[in-house]
């Protein structure tokens, strides 16, 4: 199983929509949580944390369940510059250090 | 007052080539890292430094050799080149550490090709 998985996509949405994406993990022990943000040819970026009791910033919702080892992101109403892929990050403990493990990503694609 | 930089943003060299990327952060930040990006978009992780010391290495050829003259550098060299490390590398850092919060800040990525 890989450490995390996303769906890679794309998710083709018209502008206004709500939609989600969905993360899984595989080492129980990971401590803390993100959903990192990378546009086309750039660097990714940090969008936001997940906590545990679920967080909103914006329009953009983060969910985790750490019994099914699953992280989620909601975004509504969905704009144009919300295209971008979107990389679910899990920090967890390599030799004793904490490290972040990426997915591949999902990519978004929003059309007017 | 670009947070992380990396030069140069694009380089193409042949095979058997040396070549070194460099990077530098001015945020404070007491960590650093090198990831790879390969073509199929998969971010992993090859080195990380903390205080100018080697933390983490991942199974990377030893063609590769990280190098952190202080805590704002870490340069990456790569001996004899090879079509495979054909890939985008991002130097990244974080305030240090740690194990509930690791925000990391990346630099514009280098994207080398190998021909």
């Amino acid at each position: 199983r890989k450490e995390v998985e996303q769906d890679p996509g794309p998710f083709n949405v018209p502008e206004g929509a709500t939609v989600a994406f969905n993360c899984t993990y595989s080492n129980s022990a990971s401590q803390s949580f993100f959903w990192y943000r990378q546009d086309c040819r750039k660097e990714p970026k940090l969008l936001m944390s997940v906590y545990s009791s679920g967080n909103e910033d914006g329009r953009f919702t983060a969910q985790l369940n750490r019994a099914s080892q699953y992280i989620s992101l909601l975004i509504r109403d969905s704009k144009l510059s919300d295209s971008a892929t979107y990389l679910c990050v899990v920090n967890g403990v390599n030799s004793g250090y904490s490290t972040l493990t990426f997915g591949k990503g999902t990519m978004l694609l929003v059309s007017p | 007052d670009t947070a992380v930089s990396q030069t140069p943003k694009y380089l193409v060299t042949q095979m058997g080539n040396d070549k070194s990327i460099k990077c530098e952060q001015n945020l404070g930040h007491d960590t650093m890292y090198w990831y790879k990006q390969d073509s199929k978009k998969f971010l992993k992780i090859m080195f990380s430094y903390n205080n100018k010391e080697l933390i983490i290495n991942e199974t990377v050829p030893n063609r590769f050799s990280p190098k952190s003259p202080d805590k704002a550098h870490l340069n990456l060299h790569i001996n004899s080149l090879e079509l495979g490390d054909s890939a985008v590398y991002f130097c990244a850092s974080s305030q240090a550490f740690s194990y509930t919060y690791n925000e990391q800040f990346f630099g514009p990525g280098t994207r080398l090709t190998v021909l």
